[in-house]
């Protein structure tokens, strides 16, 4: 258990929709990062936050918008689905702002129908 | 911008034989370090090298750091069936940036 929790575990939506994936990084974690992985893919980087702040951009649609609250926990949000979206969405957090090591939560299966 | 390249994408061996992962930076990096994600399961983070050439192992597993600090590798011996799953490296430029991420290698394990 890396102490990284991640709601819902899965989640059945249908193109077009809107979700909001949450994500509550280990205690005393500043930052939060979230991924993307596709069926037998890598990890694309999607966004970082760092205390409440936006501190790194990667590959994230204009569809899809982060933020991370004064408690820490961070929300991703994803909108007007596409079949596409369909992947693993994986929250990580760390202590520092960059290079620190990641502790992964068990993700959100995302199924766009 | 840093990338971190990740080869073999897949492997295939079989139960007994030895696997290795290499990863090759753009960039001179600070730090490196090793994830591991079994089927079904998240990344969990392995080891970190530091320091040029370090070479760190655990239990079967032998991590290196490149002399330029710009290659990994990771090697397993005598794999397992309960080796499967996905290695990731991930590197840190040395302006202490953002861990990048290689793609990974995908180790199957025939019995």
């Amino acid at each position: 258990d890396s102490g990284v929790t991640q709601t819902p575990k899965h989640l059945i939506t249908a193109t077009g929709q809107r979700v909001t994936l949450r994500c509550s990084p280990r205690s005393g974690d500043l930052s939060v990062y979230w991924y993307q992985q596709s069926l037998d893919q890598g990890l694309q980087f999607l966004i970082q936050y760092y205390n409440g702040e936006e501190r790194a951009k990667g590959n994230i649609l204009e569809r899809f918008s982060a933020q991370q609250f004064p408690d820490l926990h961070s929300e991703l949000n994803l909108s007007s689905l596409e079949l596409g979206d369909s992947a693993l969405y994986f929250c990580a957090s760390s202590v520092v702002a960059g290079g620190g090591t990641q502790y992964f939560g068990p993700g959100t299966r995302l199924l766009v129908l | 911008g840093q990338q971190v390249m990740q080869i073999p994408q897949y492997q295939h061996v079989q139960e007994g034989e030895d696997f290795t992962t290499y990863c090759n930076s753009s960039t001179t990096l600070s730090n490196i370090q090793w994830y591991k994600q079994r089927p079904g399961g998240h990344p969990v983070f392995l080891i970190q090298l530091v320091k040029s050439g370090e070479v760190k192992k655990q239990k079967r597993l032998t991590f290196q750091f490149g002399e330029a600090k710009k290659n990994s590798s990771l090697h397993i011996t005598a794999t397992q069936t309960t080796d499967v799953g996905t290695s990731f490296c991930a590197g840190s430029g040395e302006s202490q940036g953002n861990l990048i991420f290689g793609k990974g290698t995908k180790l199957s394990v025939k019995p």
